[in-house]
């Protein structure tokens, strides 16, 4: 069965300082790949996706940035945080065609980072 | 512009009770829609899903009802339970949007014993 790794749980990082965040997923190949931010009590926003390894779409314009350096792995960092980029951040898979117009299959989020900027 | 709201932000049921949670979308070229739960701390977990082909899917206890002509979504929890307590969000996908899922805002479920 395929199963989502995100970490850390938990963050708090001073503004200006550099971040991480990491996302692999297991039993898969190809997959989707997406980050999310959901801020307090709000629905979630979709930052990046990507399709394959290398390729990031963006969603919004943005203090962050994501890659894909492999198949099932995924990254989103930022090299100077801002107090704006406080959220709760998630990564998501979806199996490979959903961009090809198989839309038909969830997304399937791991549980999130926690992250805080002080 | 595009959206997918809910109409209620919180809602409140005794155990055993029954437990519909509504959604809005305005798109109607919207294909594909998905129910998450998303408990405290956690990602959301897919519940039930439904294409636009379709009016009704069940699951287990629950049943995911889709009105195109008026452009609502609901989801109905048989039996709610307390571990039913959660934020309940609905999505929606849509051809052109590629893979990308529009998210409503959430609807908090607090189930009473």
């Amino acid at each position: 069965s395929q199963t989502i790794h995100q970490w850390p749980a938990t963050l708090v990082q001073p503004v200006g300082s550099p971040l991480s965040l990491e996302c692999t997923v297991e039993g898969t190949s190809n997959p989707n790949l997406y980050w999310y931010r959901q801020a307090a009590g709000r629905g979630l926003q979709l930052l990046f996706y990507s399709v394959g390894i290398g390729q990031i779409s963006s969603e919004v314009p943005q203090n962050l940035s994501a890659s894909r350096p492999q198949d099932r792995q995924y990254i989103l960092s930022s090299k100077k945080l801002l107090l704006s980029d406080s959220g709760f951040y998630l990564c998501a898979w979806s199996p490979a065609g959903v961009a090809q117009g198989v839309y038909n299959s969830p997304l399937h989020f791991g549980n999130g980072t926690r992250l805080t900027v002080t | 512009g595009e959206s997918v709201g809910l109409h209620l932000p919180t809602l409140s049921v005794q155990e055993g009770d029954n437990s519909i949670i509504n959604c809005a979308y305005s798109n109607s070229a919207s294909d594909y829609f998905i129910w998450y739960k998303q408990e405290s701390g956690k990602g959301p977990q897919f519940i039930i899903d439904i294409r636009s082909n379709m009016d009704k899917r069940q699951g287990q206890r629950v049943t995911v009802l889709l009105n195109k002509t008026v452009k609502h979504l609901s989801l109905q929890i048989a039996a709610t339970q307390p571990g039913d307590s959660a934020v309940y969000f609905c999505a929606e996908m849509r051809e052109t949007s590629g893979s990308r899922l529009t998210f409503g805002e959430g609807t908090q479920l607090t189930v009473n014993p």
